[in-house]
């Protein structure tokens, strides 16, 4: 699986947009984005993916550039409780039982 | 999106004894189940994968002897942690890959709340 290098730390405060970059330059054709967040003492909990065109959900939205060599994660209006810890992995999607790897992530502080 | 159960939430035990964790998948089947472990301000790492009805895969480093992991079913897997010491002292967490075609259209894994661990 392609490796990924996020900043360490960001701030962001409360009722502005969080964009939380990643780059995964050795990306591959068939490889996805995921993102998952980790808030303090919980497990990690999924928010979004994607491969090549941008998508949004009730959490967030992804932007991926076009060469696929690096995504925005959005947090649209960040709240007090999106304070965690984000992590960006890449990893082919398919039946097998490949499991995800975590880097070393974004903590995310939102301020209020 | 599917649940993830652990139980228990949080164990302080004496070094030497064993202590399991269990792991479960609430509303889905689960084909694999994995292994985190987590010390402080540091990732996930993960320890082992395992598949209902076969043995466990273990990450190198990993002593497949002191933690011993069974997945009896597609909804259940646990995690033994035998003859403990406190440098075994961590955050368990277990995460559950659907079926294909099961929950969502992308085999997402999803994660159990943990596991705090504390060996005394």
């Amino acid at each position: 699986d392609a490796k990924t290098t996020q900043p360490p730390s960001m701030d962001c405060a409360e009722g502005r947009a969080a964009n939380l970059p990643c780059n995964h330059s050795t990306i591959s054709g068939n490889e996805y984005v995921y993102w998952y967040r980790q808030i303090h003492s919980q497990g990690p909990q999924y928010i979004i993916h994607g491969l090549k065109n941008n998508e949004t959900n009730e959490m967030a939205s992804l932007i991926i550039t076009e060469d696929r060599k690096s995504s925005t994660l959005i947090l649209p209006h960040a709240t007090l409780r999106d304070t965690a810890v984000y992590y960006c992995i890449v990893r082919v999607f398919s039946g097998s039982a490949r499991q995800l790897t975590f880097g070393s992530g974004t903590q995310l502080t939102v301020l209020p | 999106g599917a649940v993830v159960s652990q139980h228990p939430s949080w164990v302080i035990c004496k070094s030497g004894t064993s202590v399991k964790i269990e792991c479960r998948s609430l509303d889905f089947q689960a084909t694999t189940m994995f292994w985190y472990r987590q010390f402080p301000k540091q990732s996930l790492m993960l320890m082992a994968t395992s598949s209902e009805g076969s043995k466990a895969t273990y990450e190198q480093g990993v002593e497949k002897d002191k933690f011993l992991i069974n997945h009896a079913s597609l909804t259940l897997s646990t995690l033994t942690v035998t003859s403990a010491h406190p440098e075994d002292s961590s955050f368990y967490i277990c995460s559950a890959r659907s079926l294909a075609g099961g929950q969502g259209s992308y085999n997402e894994q999803f994660f159990g709340p943990g596991t705090r661990l504390t060996v005394l």
